[in-house]
């Protein structure tokens, strides 16, 4: 079974940095972009990164440009998303998805929330 | 910048019953990277249709997907109990833009 697994979420000052990591398995993780997506409470789905097989191509929104960085251990079947520079509006569930270039993000983790308050 | 603009907001009907929701984006789009997802309320949001129009794995029949350029469209034939839910459209790829609508409420009337 392809499964998702989201860790590293939880209460944060502004300024302050989180690290979360998602782990994979049931598919050749190596094999495939992933992506993490995020959702606001009560908000609709924000794409945040995505990062291509071997790393060698990573994406972002604008709004986390410079204080996001995506990446991913293919040793491991693990994806990260380091988050620096935390602001109150990147208070949201983090979902860990993985990609297909022609056929949607499929399927998705159940989500690890980062809340930023001080 | 592409904007994925869903309608309506929010669509109340009753089980049984044919939805039509619509997503329009505000430049042509290849219908290849155009998806619907499903989210139900506490749940992490699931795939129902990529590529405009193909059903993926294990969603029923009564979901079906259309359109192009501008203009796309899902529509669930006759509406089950577990229907009711949050709907998004997509435009996805392995680079930007990749951007979601805004979505639809699907609510029991």
């Amino acid at each position: 079974e392809v499964q998702l697994v989201e860790s590293g979420g939880g209460l944060v000052q502004p300024g302050g940095s989180l690290r979360l990591s998602c782990a994979a398995s049931g598919f050749t993780f190596s094999a495939y972009w992933m992506s993490w997506v995020r959702q606001a409470p009560g908000k609709g789905l924000e794409w945040v990164a995505n990062i291509k097989q071997d790393g060698s191509e990573k994406y972002y929104v604008d709004s986390v440009k410079g204080r996001f960085t995506i990446s991913r251990d293919n040793t491991k079947n693990s994806l990260y998303l380091q988050m620096n520079s935390l602001r109150a509006e990147d208070t949201a569930v983090y979902y860990c998805v993985r990609s297909i270039a022609v056929a949607g993000f499929r399927p998705w983790g159940q989500g690890t929330l980062v809340m930023v308050s001080s | 910048e592409i904007v994925l603009t869903q309608s309506p907001g929010t669509l109340s009907l009753s089980p049984g019953e044919r939805a039509t929701l619509s997503c329009r984006a505000s430049q042509s789009v290849s219908s290849s990277y155009l998806a619907w997802y499903q989210q139900i309320p506490g749940q992490a949001p699931r795939l129902l249709i990529y590529s405009a129009s193909n059903r993926a794995t294990g969603i029923p029949d009564r979901f079906s997907g259309s359109g192009s350029g501008t203009d796309f469209t899902l529509t669930i034939s006759r509406l089950e109990p577990e229907d009711f839910a949050v709907y998004y459209c997509q435009l996805y790829g392995n680079s930007p833009p990749i951007t979601f609508g805004q979505g639809t409420r699907l609510e029991i009337k």
